[in-house]
C-alpha cells in the first residue's frame, strides 16, 4: 500500500513562513490535497490538487508537488495557523484514500 | 452550505456492532459526482480512511477492515451509514463522515463533520 511520510513536528515563529512536507514513492505523479486540524475540531481542506484553495482559505496557504516530496507553505504565519497538518492522496492502484501522519505546526 | 452530523452510540460493547449514520443537508447523497466517505482518528493519532459509498451503492473500503465494515446509503432519507463488526478496543476512535469530490485525479475530502466519539468498553 501506498505510504505517506510527515515530520510529526515543526515549530515556526509569527510572520515567518512555514513549509510542510509529505513525502511519498512518486507523489509528483499524484494528486496531494491538505487538511488543517485545529485542537477539538475536525479537519479542514485547506489545499487540493496540489495548489487550489477552496474559497475562504487564506493566500497564505499555499501548495507545491514535485518528485518524491510534496510540501505545504504557510506564510507570514499566524497563532491561529497552530494546527496539526495532514497530507493525502488518491492511490489509484488500490482505489485507497492514504493520509500521512499529521504534522503539528507550533506557533512560538 | 453543505453539512454532514454522524449520529448513533457512543458506547459499545465489545465483540458487538457499532453503527452510526451521517445525515447530509444543503447537499444530495443522490449527487453524481460526489462519493461520500467514513475515516476515524483515535485519540491523539491520525486519521484513517475506512471507506466510500457511492449513490448507486459502489463501496469502496480500506483493505485492513473491509472484513468487518459495511457502508450503505439511503437516498430517500439523505443518509448514509457505517457499520463495524466484532469491535474491540482498538475501533475506539472519533468518527468522521465526509464528503469526496474527484476532478479527475483523484478524490479529495472537501466538506466534513464534526465527528462523533465512540468508547468500545465493556
Amino acid at each position: 500500500s501506498y505510504v505517506l511520510t510527515q515530520p510529526p513536528s515543526l515549530s515556526v515563529a509569527p510572520g515567518k513562513t512555514a513549509s510542510i512536507t509529505c513525502g511519498g514513492n512518486n507523489i509528483g505523479s499524484k494528486s496531494v490535497h491538505w487538511y488543517q486540524q485545529r485542537p477539538g475540531q475536525a479537519p479542514v481542506l485547506v489545499v487540493y490538487y496540489d495548489n487550489d484553495r477552496p474559497s475562504g482559505i487564506p493566500e497564505r496557504f499555499s501548495g507545491s508537488n514535485s518528485g518524491n516530496t510534496a510540501t505545504l507553505t504557510i506564510s507570514t504565519v499566524e497563532a491561529g495557523d497552530e494546527a496539526d497538518y495532514y497530507c493525502q492522496v488518491w492511490d489509484s492502484s488500490s482505489d485507497d484514500v492514504v493520509f500521512g501522519g499529521g504534522t503539528r505546526l507550533t506557533v512560538l | 452550505q453543505v453539512k454532514l452530523q454522524e449520529s448513533g452510540p457512543g458506547l459499545v460493547r465489545p465483540s458487538e456492532t457499532l453503527s452510526l449514520t451521517c445525515t447530509v443537508s444543503g447537499g444530495s447523497v443522490s449527487s453524481d459526482i460526489h462519493y461520500w466517505g467514513w475515516i476515524r482518528q483515535p485519540p491523539g493519532k491520525g486519521l484513517e480512511w475506512i471507506g466510500n459509498i457511492y449513490s448507486r451503492g459502489t463501496t469502496n473500503y480500506n483493505t485492513s477492515l473491509k472484513s468487518r465494515v459495511t457502508i450503505s446509503i439511503d437516498t430517500s432519507r439523505n443518509q448514509f451509514s457505517l457499520r463495524v463488526t466484532s469491535v474491540t478496543a482498538a475501533d475506539t476512535a472519533l468518527y468522521y463522515c465526509a464528503r469526496l469530490l474527484n476532478l479527475g485525479s483523484g478524490w479529495t475530502l472537501d466538506y466534513w463533520g464534526q465527528g462523533t466519539l465512540v468508547t468500545v468498553s465493556s
